[in-house]
């Protein structure tokens, strides 16, 4: 079965620190990943994907994530938070084959001034 | 590209009344999704189509839910009659048939009291 996992509800981080939100999942075959950022009252916005090729993949606003197969993730991060990239966060995986995406249950990411 | 386009952006309705949402997917995109949006249950797929046709409609909760697809550029999410606990954001998705992601509507806001 396809999954994705968001292990944390809530993120807290202090301005200018670096951040991390967590995504494993389990699909079959070769997956394609993504994330998504939904600010207040928004819909959900792409940052970022992993098709094929080097592992760490770069997005939007200086958001960057890193695909490793053994462990099954494909963790968001940033060198240096800002206010401003409090939101909610999605991970998506979807099989090669097919188009329908699985999320995860997202992640609020709180950044601290 | 305007993007996904969905309306209408709020709707309030009474209990028992019909309510119908409506979706513009990408121009050129031939899968189109919606999802369903909750505090509770979080983000649900309710229904996907792929070049018009409903692939995958197991999210939808309740005979009182119908969508249709009678075109490449217009879709329609129907639920009659509404109940409050149908009250969420409902969006609409569409993809391109690379499958290398999502674009988001912004939502519709949808209040049954």
């Amino acid at each position: 079965a396809q999954s994705v996992a968001q292990p944390e509800d809530q993120v807290n981080v202090a301005e200018g620190n670096p951040l991390t939100v967590k995504c494993t999942y389990s699909v079959s075959g070769n997956p394609y990943l993504f994330w998504y950022v939904q600010y207040p009252n928004r819909g959900l916005q792409f940052l970022l994907k992993y098709i094929t090729g080097d592992n760490l993949v770069k997005g939007s606003y200086g958001f960057e994530a890193e695909f490793n197969k053994s462990q099954t993730s494909f963790h968001l991060k940033k060198p240096s938070a800002l206010v401003s990239d409090s939101a909610l966060y999605f991970c998506a995986v979807s099989p090669p084959t097919g188009n329908q995406f699985y999320f995860g249950t997202g992640t609020s990411l709180t950044v601290i001034p | 590209d305007a993007g996904v386009i969905q309306s209408p952006r709020h709707e309030v309705t009474e209990m028992g009344q019909e309510v119908t949402l409506r979706c513009k997917p990408i121009s050129g995109h031939n899968s189109l999704f919606w999802y369903r949006q909750t505090m509770m249950r979080g983000l649900e797929l309710l229904i996907y189509f792929n070049n018009n046709v409903p692939i995958d409609d197991s999210g939808m909760p309740e005979d009182r839910f119908s969508a249709k697809m009678p075109n490449a550029s217009f879709s329609t999410l129907k639920i009659q009659p509404s109940e409050p606990r149908d009250s969420a954001v409902y969006f609409c998705a569409s993809s391109p048939p690379s499958n290398h992601g999502y674009t988001f509507g912004s939502g519709t806001r949808l209040t049954v009291v």
